[in-house]
């Protein structure tokens, strides 16, 4: 049973810090997003790659978030410095794009975020 | 501007009763829609997807439908079951955009 895995499950962390979150894609999708989920404004995408080349990363902070595949079976998010306001729940999501636009994405557990 | 509206934001049913969820979208152009499903501290979980020239889609008890010339969809459960207690999620997809989210539908199924 194929899953997306993403690590750590839950960060606290303090104003200022760097966090990393990773992401292990199942194996075979060419394609990988990024959300970030708060109650406020539901799911959000901050970045899309397809066949580990950032295709849209427009919804990212450019000043304190990157998002890398360093390879097929590896995304990671990074924020530094983190801030309170990104206290949310990251979700990773795999898949195999298809003409048209029909890919499946398959959702991971999520990341949930506190920064004090 | 890309945006997914859904209605009601919660609702409550009783265990075996029926229940349509509402989406209206605009994006453009328009690809396709799609439901998710997400329960409690999970991910989401995809039910449907549906292009433009379908006009209903069943899962199992969910069926979807579309009418893209009003840009509206709908989510229809049948028997509602206590396992159907969860967020769901409304998402439409245009030519130039990964995905537009809605902020959901909060649904509980009561015994």
């Amino acid at each position: 049973d194929a899953r997306v895995t993403q690590t750590p499950r839950d960060k606290v962390t303090e104003m200022g810090q760097e966090v990393t979150m990773r992401c292990q894609p199942i194996l075979g999708h060419n394609t990988v997003f990024w959300y970030r989920q708060t109650m406020m404004q539901g799911l959000e995408l901050l970045a899309y790659f397809r066949n580990r080349a950032p295709l849209d990363d427009s919804g990212m902070p450019k000043d304190r978030f990157s998002a890398e595949m360093p390879d097929a079976t590896l995304a990671t998010l990074k924020i530094q410095p983190s801030e309170p306001r990104d206290s949310a729940v990251y979700f990773c999501a795999s898949g195999l794009s298809r003409v048209g636009g029909r890919d499946t994405q398959y959702f991971g557990p999520g990341t949930r975020l506190t920064v004090l | 501007k890309n945006q997914v509206e859904q209605s009601p934001q919660s609702l409550i049913i009783l265990e075996g009763k029926n229940c349509t969820l509402q989406c209206n979208y605009t994006v453009s152009p328009f690809s396709n829609l799609r439901w998710y499903k997400q329960d409690t501290g999970r991910g989401p979980v995809s039910l449907t997807i549906m292009t433009f020239s379908e006009n209903t889609k069943s899962n199992g008890r969910y069926t979807a439908t579309l009418d893209a010339d009003t840009k509206q969809s709908s989510l229809h459960i049948t028997a509602s079951q206590l396992s159907d207690s969860a967020s769901y999620i409304c998402v439409a997809r245009g030519g130039n955009t990964p995905l537009v989210f809605g902020k959901g539908t909060r649904l509980s199924v009561i015994a």
